[in-house]
């Protein structure tokens, strides 16, 4: 059972279409981590949200911890080819702990 | 470069052969952790160091699997008597205690006959 259920597992858009990635959980997060991996490497850290209801923007990413810090969501727009790759999310249920990973969304962005 | 790295980046053997991997963290940092990663899923945590402490180790890691850390700095990761289900990405990654960023390297993918 993944105590960290991502949504969609798969998604492939048109460049410069919007999206939405979800990473839900029934546990509490001390902090939660977004990663971007590519086929053979390992994850890239994107960005890390600790404070419930805190939104982090990387460009044309942003990030949101849900209030309650059980859940999260990655919202990319004008998609480019470039975002292609496996977006993961993981938590950490004490605060410098190991990660739980989610199974990963892949994303395709067509041009 | 001062990231991450693992030694090798691939490895082919053969079922009941002993493997070892190495992680060199980022130098500072002195968290250390192991995952393994299946196709299709996310990585799963293996085991951590703080310094040269063991302090957890999942239920995946077998009797087969043994980590150290011997000065705190690189770990190695050995497999004995490799099985095909031991077929997976072999991830590390370090962090600066008590921050929860952890940073990956590029893994050892390991591929058993």
């Amino acid at each position: 059972t993944q105590l960290l259920e991502q949504s969609p597992q798969f998604l492939s858009i048109q460049e410069g279409e919007n999206l939405t990635v979800y990473c839900n959980s029934s546990s509490v997060f001390s902090s939660l981590q977004w990663y971007r991996q590519e086929p053979g490497e390992g994850p890239v850290l994107l960005v890390t949200v600790v404070t419930g209801g805190e939104v982090k923007k990387l460009k044309r990413l942003t990030f949101q911890f849900g209030d309650a810090r059980k859940d999260s969501s990655l919202h990319i727009t004008a998609a480019q080819p470039g975002d292609t790759g496996l977006y993961l999310c993981a938590g950490a249920m004490e605060y410098g702990n190991k990660l739980v990973f989610g199974a990963g969304t892949i994303l395709r962005v067509k041009s | 470069d001062t990231g991450v790295s693992q030694d090798p980046r691939h490895k082919i053997t053969k079922r009941g052969q002993n493997v070892t991997f190495r992680c060199d963290p980022i130098s500072e940092h002195n968290r250390l952790y192991w995952y393994r990663q299946t196709l299709g899923q996310g990585p799963e945590f293996l085991t951590y160091f703080q310094n040269e402490a063991q302090l957890e180790k999942s239920r995946l890691l077998s009797d087969r699997f043994s980590a150290e850390r011997p000065k705190g700095s690189f770990s190695t990761l050995e497999i004995q008597r490799t099985e095909q289900g031991d077929s997976a990405m072999y991830l590390c990654a370090s962090s600066l205690a008590p921050s929860s960023e952890q940073f990956f390297g590029p893994g050892t993918r390991l591929t058993v006959l």
